[in-house]
């Protein structure tokens, strides 16, 4: 089964940059695409990357996506880091017609 | 605007069923696959059931298989998922979703979400 592995947690300051990872196993993540997204604590989750690398109109540029296939993985990098980012990020692929999401990434920004 | 509404969300004994509708506006409904997504109290997002834009095609997690069934109705806007023989561990938020293509595996819209609570 294909599966994807995040970080329970990353934290950093603001006005730094801080990358998520997203590991794939049981499969090549490169295969298919990548998405992200964002779920502030009590909201619904909103998209910040599809595609791997395309962002949503209103999300701003200090968002962008990433794949590597030589280590299996896809990365969300948050550069010039603001308070309002401190959310949960979860990435999301598919295989065999099934979603896939990771177990997400708390992203705490102080 | 986009707009997803989740309602039919509420408490209900093992075992039971509970159908859940997502109102859709906004857009062209029948143009667009839609999923639902689950959200357990404190956990991650989990994948539950997704149908391409015409209702045609329909796919299922391995963990709801035999008991959910999502369906649409495209002259009403509306997508749903009834749930039957349900268990605690189905005690989730549930999101609706609209897909950004006729198929395809893109979540580029959510509703707000509706709580179901399996308990006794």
């Amino acid at each position: 089964n294909f599966m994807l592995t995040q970080p329970h947690s990353v934290s950093e300051s603001p006005g730094k940059t801080v990358t998520v990872s997203c590991t794939g196993s049981g499969g090549s993540i490169a295969s298919n695409y990548v998405q992200w997204y964002q779920q502030r604590p009590g909201r619904a989750p909103t998209t910040v990357i599809y595609e791997d690398k395309q962002r949503p109109s209103g999300v701003p540029d200090r968002f962008s996506g990433s794949i590597d296939s030589s280590s299996n993985s896809a990365s969300l990098t948050i550069s010039g880091l603001k308070t309002e980012d401190e959310a949960d990020y979860y990435c999301q692929s598919y295989h065999s017609s099934n979603w896939v999401f990771g177990g997400g990434t708390k992203l705490t920004v102080l | 605007e986009v707009q997803l509404l989740e309602s039919g969300g509420g408490l209900v004994q093992p075992g039971g069923s509970l159908r859940l509708s997502c109102a859709a506006s906004g857009f062209t409904f029948n143009n667009y696959a839609m999923t639902w997504v689950r959200q357990a109290p404190g956990k991650g997002l989990e994948w539950v059931s997704h149908t391409i834009g015409s209702g045609g095609s329909t796919f299922y997690a391995d963990s709801v298989k035999g008991r959910f069934t999502i369906s649409r109705d495209n002259s009403r806007n509306t997508l749903y998922l009834q749930m039957n023989s349900l268990r605690a561990e189905d005690t989730a938020v549930y999101y609706c979703a609209k897909v950004n293509g006729y198929s395809g595996y893109v979540a580029d819209h959510w509703g707000q979400g509706t709580l179901v609570t399996v308990s006794s």
